[in-house]
């Protein structure tokens, strides 16, 4: 059962513009969730998280939001770059249970020139 | 991704082999998770093991996988008699306290192909 779900398999934006990556999940005990960016032939790299008690964090182009009674956040890049293309992994765990990240499918990002 | 190693980077066997995937965690770090990804798919976790402790194996088929992290030497995830459902991505990565688990490191992963 797919517990964090990426709706969107790609996404292709133009340079300069923003990116929003969306995912859901279904699980109501998660309460930390992060983004991990991966290239082809390289492992996943942490990009950026939120806490459940919050609703917003940003880190230079990137804020994640997060909306916990529609359990949805999303992943916005602003202004969006080629170097930021790759494939974008929403992930989360309930920190009273287990160890283990739930990872979507990913959704992959390709910037335009 | 710098520091945490896997080898190979490929692999191939032929259905009924054994397969041994290795994974030497960055310096220091001493927790370590398995995850497969399939085509298609997301990350699915496998294990997380500390040294010589296994912690949490929920995510490991019943059969034919086992997962090891020594006191010395890589963490070992090896595979039994492989079908060509196992082919798949294999990544392990690497953290050093529990609390802190976002920072995950992972390494780049061993792509297993089955014949």
């Amino acid at each position: 059962d797919q517990q964090v779900k990426q709706n969107s398999p790609s996404l292709s934006v133009q340079e300069g513009r923003i990116s929003i990556l969306n995912c859901d999940y279904t699980n109501s005990m998660f309460d930390y969730f992060l983004w991990y960016k991966k290239y082809p032939a390289e492992g996943p790299t942490f990009l950026i998280s939120i806490s459940s008690i919050k609703d917003k964090n940003e880190d230079g182009r990137f804020t994640v939001f997060l909306n916990k009674s529609a359990k949805h956040l999303s992943l916005h890049i602003v202004p969006s770059q080629p170097g930021d293309s790759a494939v974008y992994f929403c992930a989360a765990r309930n920190s009273n249970s287990g160890y283990a990240l739930n990872f979507g499918k990913g959704t992959s990002l390709l910037v335009t020139p | 991704n710098a520091g945490v190693m896997q080898n190979p980077r490929h692999l191939v066997r032929r259905r009924g082999q054994e397969a041994r995937l290795r994974c030497s965690p960055m310096k220091g770090h001493s927790h370590v998770y398995w995850y497969r990804q399939l085509p298609e798919e997301g990350l699915k976790f496998m294990v997380y093991l500390q040294k010589e402790n296994i912690i949490d194996e929920s995510g490991m088929p019943k059969e034919r996988f086992s997962a090891e992290f020594p006191k010395e030497g890589p963490s070992i995830l090896r595979i039994q008699q492989v079908v060509r459902g196992d082919s798949a991505a294999y990544f392990c990565a690497s953290f050093d306290r529990v609390a802190t688990n976002e920072k995950l490191f992972f390494g780049s992963g061993t792509q297993l192909s089955v014949l």
